[in-house]
Order: structure tokens, then C-alpha cells, then sequence
């Protein structure tokens, strides 16, 4: 059980395009997804959370209209790329808290964009 | 802010023998505390967490970890290495139970020599 999910695995835009990722709760309920960013060799930076039927909150220095969050049901979480550009070519990672249990997350596998 | 800090980039283990991965925190209020492990081109899987209660956490794999409070450490621990418990090991923590997401430390590859 627990498992998250994100589609695509891996994707490759024009700067200037934009890019959706999705993130879904396969067999739970997640009132509460998070969406972070890796940088290689680096560790996970906490972008943004995102709650079901209402406005994702962002952390300090994360553009959010370039990053477009939206939490549309009880599954499945959304992260637009606005615009990209090849500065945020990254590993993106999204987790989903149970709502059943309030402090286990569990991660997606991630999702590989680059901007060309 | 909250922080964590593992302060090795790298630890190496022989297999068989007891490995530690380091980890310390700081954070205003009551610290929950995590340890996840990511393997080459997967996502981060969960080990262990401290939320309450006994100091002493048993997770995943077999690994454990010891809150200190004192110290405001949460080490991981195993008592024997395995060559497959080569990875990169984060510890995490959140201020609030479940409510926010987590503030990683930047990661402790973990190699474990045959």
C-alpha cells in the first residue's frame, strides 16, 4: 500500500513551453501533497504545499506563477512549468500525506525535466 | 527555521560491521524526525521516524535510530552491514505532525565494501 505515482518519468521541453507533472495517490486518500526539487548531487527542496480544493502554499523564493499547483481531488496533485526555461531543468518529487495517517509521507518517484 | 545537518558526505562500512549515518536538528518546538533512503533512479523510500515515545526507533531493513534530545541528534544505525544497503540516506525533519512538508538534510551516500 502507499504508493504515489508521477507522470511523466522523464520529459524534454523548449524553453519557452510549459510542462505538467502529475502527481497521484494510488491507494490512499491525501488531503496534503508536497512538491519539492532536487538538484544533482543535492538534497530535497520543499517547494510547495498543496491542499486539496484550495490555493497551494509556496515556499519563500519560489515563483508562484511560474510553478502552477493545483490539487484538483483527493488523488491527484498537478505542478505546472510555466515558461520554462533551462535553469529549471531538475528532479522534481512530489509526496502525499495520508490522510488516515497524519505524519507519514510517502514519495513519488520523481520526474526528470529538461529544458533544452 | 529548522535545519538538519549530516555532516558526512560519505561513510564507508565494511560489510558485516555496525554502520552509523549521522544526523542532528534544530527546530523550535517538538521535532519529528525521519530517515529515508533513495536508490539510483528511484524515489525516496521511508525507514523510520521519531514521533514520540521511545527514544529507540526500529524501521525498515533493519535499521534504527536514537533520538537524543540532549544532543538534538537522530542517528541511523545498523547492527550488521549489507553490501545492498549502499544508497544515499537522508534524515528529514517536520515541525508540525504531518501538517508541513519536510526540511531534508543534504544526504549521506552510504557504501558498504564487500
Amino acid at each position: 500500500g502507499a504508493v504515489v505515482s508521477q507522470h511523466p518519468s522523464r520529459v524534454i521541453c523548449k524553453s519557452g513551453t510549459s510542462v505538467k507533472i502529475e502527481c497521484r495517490s494510488l491507494d490512499f486518500q491525501a488531503t496534503t501533497m508536497f512538491w519539492y526539487r532536487q538538484f544533482p548531487k543535492q538534497s530535497l527542496m520543499l517547494m510547495a504545499t498543496s491542499n486539496e480544493g484550495s490555493k497551494a502554499t509556496y515556499e519563500q523564493g519560489v515563483e508562484k506563477d511560474k510553478f502552477l499547483i493545483n490539487h484538483a481531488s483527493l488523488t491527484l496533485s498537478t505542478l505546472t512549468v510555466t515558461s520554462a526555461h533551462p535553469e529549471d531543468s531538475s528532479f522534481y518529487i512530489c509526496s502525499a500525506r495520508d490522510s488516515e495517517r497524519s505524519y507519514e509521507q510517502y514519495f513519488g518517484p520523481g520526474t526528470r525535466l529538461t529544458v533544452t | 527555521a529548522q535545519s538538519v545537518a549530516q555532516p558526512e558526505d560519505q561513510v564507508n562500512v565494511a560489510e558485516g560491521n555496525p554502520l552509523t549515518v549521522k544526523c542532528t536538528y534544530s527546530v523550535s518546538g517538538n521535532p519529528y524526525l525521519f530517515w529515508y533512503v533513495q536508490y539510483p533512479n528511484r524515489g525516496l523510500q521511508f525507514l523510520l521516524k521519531y514521533i514520540t515515545g521511545d527514544n529507540l526507533v526500529k524501521g525498515s531493513y533493519g535499521f534504527e535510530a536514537e533520538f537524543n534530545k540532549s544532543q538534538t541528534s537522530f542517528h541511523l544505525k545498523k547492527p550488521s552491514a549489507l553490501v545492498s544497503d549502499s544508497a544515499l540516506y537522508f534524515c528529514a525533519v517536520s515541525k508540525r505532525r504531518g501538517a508541513d512538508g519536510l526540511t531534508f538534510g543534504k544526504g549521506t551516500h552510504l557504501i558498504i565494501q564487500p
